[in-house]
Parts: C-alpha cells; structure tokens; sequence
C-alpha cells in the first residue's frame, strides 16, 4: 500500500489569485492521479501526472488552469489558477489505480470567495 | 464510455442492521472494482478491490462481490455501526483510469 501526504487540507482563497497543492507518497510510483470533487458530485479526473513527461489532460481541463508538475516519482504539485468561485471543490491526488489498487491523499478542500 | 451508477443515494438504517449498497456498470470490459470510504470533506480510504477474475472478497465486516457479465456489484455491510456512516464510493478500472459512481451517504443511526 502507499501512504499518501496531501496538503494543504483546506484553505479559503480570494477570486484571481492561485493555490498549489502538494502530493507526497512515500513510496516511488509511476502514475499520479488528480482529482475533482465537486460538492455533491463525484469525483472526476483532472489529468494524469507521470514522472519526466507533461501531464495528460482530460477533456475539459486545460494546462493553463491546472499545471502539474511532476518532479520525480514520489511528489506532484496541481495549481489552481485564477480561481474563481466554481473552482470550490475538493481536491484529490490518488496514486496507482488502474491495474492496482488506488490509494488516495486527505484531499484538500478549497472555497473560493 | 463507462457509467457507474450507485443505489440508493442516500441510506439511514439502525444500529445492528446488515445491510447492502449496490453499484452498477454499463462497460463489463473492467480490470477490477473497488469501494471506497469517504467521510466528509475528506479523501478516499480504500475498503476491498476485487479483480475482474473474482466473484468476491471480504474484509472484516464488509463482503463485496462482482459479477461482470451482469455489470453489477454489491457491498454487504454486517452489523452495523455508527462509525459506519460515510458515504461509499464504488470506482470501476477501464485501460486508463478509474470511473467513480456518485456514492451512497449511509447514516447510521444510535
């Protein structure tokens, strides 16, 4: 298993500005997962991070809003860019997962006001 | 593309109480399933994965099963507690990623 260390927890962040996220696992892994969790909703892939290459974007998200960056295979990093009060979600870095069982950090929770 | 959909929404059951969750699929073309706990506001702990080539896997109080062919998989919670209560999250594995259900929020009640 992986133990997975996700922060910050939760923060309130003002409209414009920008959060970066911090992923740590202790163990290496090749895939990076990160999530959105909207309330209510379930949890939806924002992009695939693997270590050395650029992030693989799902349909509807765009580099330009959510970098990642991938440094080597036990950290990974997701900014939020100029926030907005739609970007209030939860948000979940998750490795391994799709052969093997996923693991998934604390989740950070950002309100944008 | 893969939709998983989890019934009942919403559950509240007394104390003691067996009780079980249901997800379905509409791709059977699945390496394997896993459920998912999540207390709110919080991240995803992992309960069971069963590979695609099992029928069933246990864990403590919680049964899980898959059945493929029929795109369904259930979640058997015995006894249970108030500790319990959390929503639960099935997540199906295709070739790339995971498809999430929308989750059942189950109440425990004392």
């Amino acid at each position: 298993s992986a133990v997975i260390s996700q922060k910050p927890s939760r923060d309130i962040c003002q409209r414009g500005t920008s959060l970066t996220i911090q992923c740590q696992v202790d163990s290496q892994v090749t895939m990076m997962f990160w999530y959105r969790q909207q309330p209510g909703q379930s949890l939806t892939l924002i992009a695939t991070a693997n270590q050395g290459s650029e992030a693989t974007y799902e349909s509807g998200f765009v580099i330009d809003k959510f970098p990642i960056s991938r440094p080597n295979l036990t950290f990974s990093t997701l900014t939020v860019s100029n926030m907005s009060p739609e970007d209030s979600s939860i948000y979940l870095c998750s490795v391994e997962g799709v052969i093997t069982e996923a693991f998934f950090g604390q989740g950070t929770r950002l309100t944008v006001v | 593309k893969q939709e998983v959909t989890q019934i009942p929404a919403a559950l509240s059951v007394p104390e003691g109480e067996n009780l079980v969750l249901n997800c379905s699929f509409t791709d059977s073309a699945i390496y394997n399933l896993q459920w998912f706990r999540q207390d709110p506001g919080k991240g995803l702990t992992s309960l069971l994965l069963i590979q695609s080539s099992q029928r069933e896997q246990t864990s403590g109080r919680l049964n899980a099963s898959l059945d493929k062919s029929s795109g369904r998989s259930t979640l058997y919670i015995a006894a249970s507690q108030p500790g319990d209560s959390a929503t639960y999250l099935c997540a199906v594995a295709g070739a790339n990623n995971l498809f999430f259900g929308t989750g059942t929020r189950l109440t425990v009640i004392p």
